[in-house]
């Protein structure tokens, strides 16, 4: 069946680093991928999707680009805030090759971010 | 657009004890999600509905589990004689039909302990 893993976490950074963390995926067909987000006490909100290959999402500085040869989908940000801190959760739903996804999302396990100013 | 929303936020109860979740998705949305996090994990699909539809049931919805959505609106999720492994948040999404967009909205959670 379809997963998603995501580089163990937690990780902690300074303000202004640069930040990546790394999610891959097992998925037939034409899966969409997501970047959700987790703020503490919050629900959660989603960041970033692609729905295709070579695809790439933005939002709030961060961008991930959807890499079908690695099936990776990797989140990144130039310069992280301390308000970045969160719980950020990869995603894939799967869909149609028209990019139109569909359906149950499946998650990684999560990784904690925390920012030090 | 109040977002979705889900009641009670928190719910304690004794194992053995049934209990109910509601749900209230974006008015104008068609698809209805369930899912179940445990503590340090990614959230897992229970079950969805399209309209009052329910299509498709995960393996880890057993029968003590059920779910409805009686009016194509809001949607219950009942859990009957829990048990401590019930213990988790669980979440309700909903996202337009899927001839337009998919994003699912979170509401914020049912947090359910299991004594």
């Amino acid at each position: 069946g379809d997963s998603v893993t995501q580089m163990e976490g937690p990780v902690t950074l300074s303000e202004e680093a640069f930040l990546t963390i790394n999610c891959t995926y097992t998925a037939t067909g034409y899966p969409s991928l997501f970047w959700y987000v987790q703020y503490p006490g919050e629900g959660l909100q989603l960041l970033l999707k692609a729905t295709k290959a070579d695809d790439k999402g933005s939002n709030k500085g961060f961008e991930a680009t959807y890499r079908k040869e690695t099936t990776s989908f990797h989140l990144e940000k130039g310069s992280v805030q301390v308000s970045d801190s969160a719980v950020y959760f990869c995603a894939l739903s799967q869909g149609n090759a028209g990019g139109t996804s569909y359906g149950k999302l499946t998650f990684g396990q999560g990784t904690i971010l925390t920012v030090h100013p | 657009d109040t977002g979705v929303s889900q009641d009670p936020r928190h719910k304690i109860t004794k194992r053995g004890q049934n209990v109910t979740f509601r749900c209230d998705p974006i008015s104008e949305h068609n698809r209805l999600y369930w899912y179940r996090q445990t503590l340090g994990q990614g959230p897992e699909f229970l079950t969805y509905f399209q309209n009052e539809a329910q299509l498709e049931k995960s393996r880890l919805l057993s029968d003590r589990f059920s779910a409805e959505r009686p009016k194509g609106s809001f949607s219950t999720l009942e859990i009957q004689r829990t048990e401590q492994g019930d213990s988790a948040m669980y979440l309700c999404a909903s996202s337009e039909d899927p001839r337009g967009r998919e994003t699912q909205y979170f509401g914020p959670g049912t947090r359910l302990l299991v004594l």
